[in-house]
């Protein structure tokens, strides 16, 4: 089904290497999140947007980075300021803020450090 | 702080029997709470919310604002409902996940 595309599903990088995960929405949604899981933790979110050409940063966004220029497009950068990237990245999509409708997700990219 | 804890990790039931997965949340105003089901080799997505009140395959949550809680309910659980639940709160423009419980429902 449509919805929330995310690529690659793994990734790898090196050490001081920056990454970028895509994430596209044909839902037109105004906003996105992207979400970092871990074992035992659940969902932490990284960063998010509501509207195009706005992001704003979550509970843990350091080391990481996003652009909002596009309505369907919400990359995220992983850099080599990012300590632990190894995780499960989650991005996520709503129709707009203030509203009470839900989130939804795409299946996932795996990130591994070589 | 928002905070949603989901004290269990790990829940194992018979096929059959009752079920509740455990939600509770730190919140000042009125919030809006949703159950998010993942199921192997499939993504997240939303089970129920609780401004619905609907029942969906068999779940039901109730609101307590004076336990502040958000349990999952099931009469009768079956083996197809072994999965992954996140309880999460939304606060405006943000959401805030429990760590997950993971139900296993046994033959």
């Amino acid at each position: 089904d449509g919805g929330i595309t995310q690529s690659p599903k793994y990734l790898f990088r090196k050490e001081g290497q920056n990454v970028t995960l895509s994430c596209e929405q044909n839902l037109n949604h105004d906003a996105m999140y992207w979400y970092r899981q871990d074992p035992g933790q659940g969902l932490r979110l990284i960063y998010y947007s509501q509207i195009v050409n706005d992001f704003q940063k979550g509970d843990i966004a350091e080391g990481y980075s996003v652009s909002r220029e596009k309505k369907e497009s919400f990359p995220l950068t992983v850099t080599s300021a990012q300590k632990n990237p190894t995780a499960f990245y989650l991005c996520a999509s709503s129709i707009g803020a203030g509203s009470n409708q839900p989130q939804h997700f795409g299946d996932g990219t795996r990130l591994s450090i070589l | 702080a928002q905070r949603v804890t989901q004290p269990e990790k790990l829940l194992s039931v018979f096929k059959g029997a009752p079920v509740e997965l455990k939600c509770n949340y730190s919140y000042s105003g009125s919030p809006e709470l949703f159950w998010y089901v993942q199921y192997s080799r499939q993504r997240l997505q939303l089970l129920l919310r609780h401004i619905s009140r609907e029942s969906i395959k068999g779940f039901t949550a109730d609101l307590n604002k004076g336990e502040t809680s958000f349990h999952l309910k099931k009469p009768f659980a079956q083996e197809e409902d072994s999965a992954m639940y996140y309880c999460a709160l939304k606060d405006f423009n943000k959401f805030y996940f429990g760590s997950g419980t993971k139900l296993n429902v046994k033959p």
